[in-house]
């Protein structure tokens, strides 16, 4: 059974500062790995997505990289920005299954 | 244009009644979803359809019933809603591929209170 986890759960960090996120999956057998970003009481964004074959992705101050082998993903995001404060979620989707199977996510704040 | 999108964004009703939300994807998906997010955040899957076809159903109580009159449109009907079932509902759409090469787009949520 795949199980998504993230660590921490939530993190606070001065503007500025260039920060990691990490996700862990147990089962390394996926076909693609998705960052979302959740503001408060609204949807999901999607941030990027890995498929199984990828190393890594790059959008703008974002990117995130996958190693299937060990079952991890890390989201790393340069120069935050107050408006980068949110929930992150990494959902991976599964082997021979359409869906997708969410960690809890980290709680953002970046403070000012 | 928004491209998932979700009607209503707020519901409020009595336990006991019946209610729908609806969903609508302009993206060309045929693969449609409904997830709850529990009060702790935590978003899980309930029903899948592609094609309006069932493709997955989670373990959801009976009251839960999806229906999927096209490709582009996906509802959800509950009935006999409880003080549980209260959470925020959010529809989902992505390409059907073996490959899986493509991501989920998500609608904004529908905020379903019962009282």
């Amino acid at each position: 059974k795949q199980e998504v986890t993230q660590i921490p759960a939530a993190l606070s960090v001065p503007e500025g500062e260039n920060l990691v996120l990490n996700c862990s999956f147990t089962d390394s057998a996926i076909y693609n790995l998705q960052w979302f970003r959740q503001d408060p009481g609204k949807g999901l964004t999607s941030l990027l997505l890995i498929q199984s074959s990828q190393r890594e992705q790059t959008s703008g101050r974002l990117n995130a990289s996958l190693d299937k082998s060990s079952g991890r993903s890390t989201l790393y995001i340069a120069a935050s920005q107050p408006g980068d404060s949110a929930t992150y979620l990494c959902a991976v989707r599964r082997n021979r299954d359409d869906k997708i199977i969410f960690g809890k996510g980290t709680r953002l704040h970046i403070l000012p | 244009d928004t491209a998932v999108s979700q009607t209503p964004k707020y519901l409020v009703t009595q336990m006991g009644n019946d209610k729908s939300i609806k969903c609508e994807q302009n993206l060309g998906h045929d693969t449609m979803y409904w997830y709850k997010q529990d009060s702790k955040k935590f978003l899980k899957i309930m029903f899948s359809y592609n094609n309006k076809e069932l493709i997955i159903n989670e373990t959801v109580p009976n009251r839960f019933s999806p229906k999927s009159p096209d490709k582009a449109h996906l509802n959800l009907h509950i009935n006999s809603l409880e003080l549980g079932d209260s959470a925020v509902y959010f529809c989902a759409s992505s390409r059907w591929d073996f490959q899986a090469n493509y991501g989920y787009t998500f609608g904004s949520g529908t905020r379903l209170t019962v009282v």
